[in-house]
């Protein structure tokens, strides 16, 4: 089992529709999760950052963390065209000085006007 | 700022041709990462560097080697270029310290096609 599982998609959608990206983990030393946005022929952009469990909300995405499940998820609400591009999720587990950041593979979004 | 930058954009080799991929950041970031991104594999770290002076292989070094030139620079080299290697390359940094020091700034990336 890999350490990171994510939804391999494509995921297509009509415009306005909520939108639930997924992402299972099975290191429980994971300590931050990260959300990356990218679109296409760019690089990855950070979207969302947490280390807690809960909720994090940032106008139309909301982070969802339950680490006693190891699972995480964003949610995207009123989804927009321009929402269209490959979502990866990335976790990080830190061990004194070092730390080791683990991507999802990452599930392509493709909002339909 | 310009962030990251990485350059070429994009390259074409022959098999065996040799070639560097020169990244560059100006946020005064003390780690640098390089990473391929190939279909369905997700981003793979190649090699990083967690400050000025060391480098270490990440999950697929093979066929590639790096240099930490000074804080800015940080370039990957494919000796012997392989069609296996055909392949997204991304550089990133990170400051590496405080509460979003783990957050990696990736540059435009280069297209490497081997033939």
């Amino acid at each position: 089992q890999k350490e990171v599982e994510q939804d391999p998609g494509p995921l297509s959608v009509p415009e306005g529709a909520i939108v639930s990206l997924n992402c299972t983990y099975s290191n429980s030393a994971f300590q931050y999760f990260m959300w990356y946005r990218q679109y296409s022929r760019k690089g990855p952009e950070l979207l969302m950052y947490t280390y807690s469990s809960g909720n994090k909300e940032d106008g139309r995405f909301t982070a969802q963390v339950d680490k006693s499940s190891k699972y995480i998820s964003l949610f995207i609400r009123d989804s927009q065209p321009s929402d269209s591009a490959t979502y990866l999720c990335a976790m990080i587990e830190t061990t004194g000085a070092n730390s080791k950041l683990t991507f999802g593979k990452g599930i392509t979004l493709s909002v339909r006007p | 700022n310009a962030g990251v930058t990485q350059t070429p954009k994009f390259q074409v080799l022959k098999t065996g041709q040799s070639m560097t991929l020169q990244c560059a950041q100006d946020m005064n970031h003390n780690s640098m990462y390089w990473y391929r991104q190939d279909p369905g594999m997700g981003l793979r770290l190649i090699y990083y560097s967690a400050s000025e002076g060391t480098t270490d292989k990440g999950e697929v070094p093979n066929g590639y080697n790096v240099s930490r030139l000074n804080k800015r620079e940080f370039s990957l080299r494919l000796e012997s270029a392989a069609p296996s290697q055909t392949s997204v390359y991304f550089c990133a940094s990170t400051a590496g310290t405080g509460w979003k020091g783990y957050e990696q700034y990736f540059g435009p990336g280069t297209r490497l096609t081997v033939t």
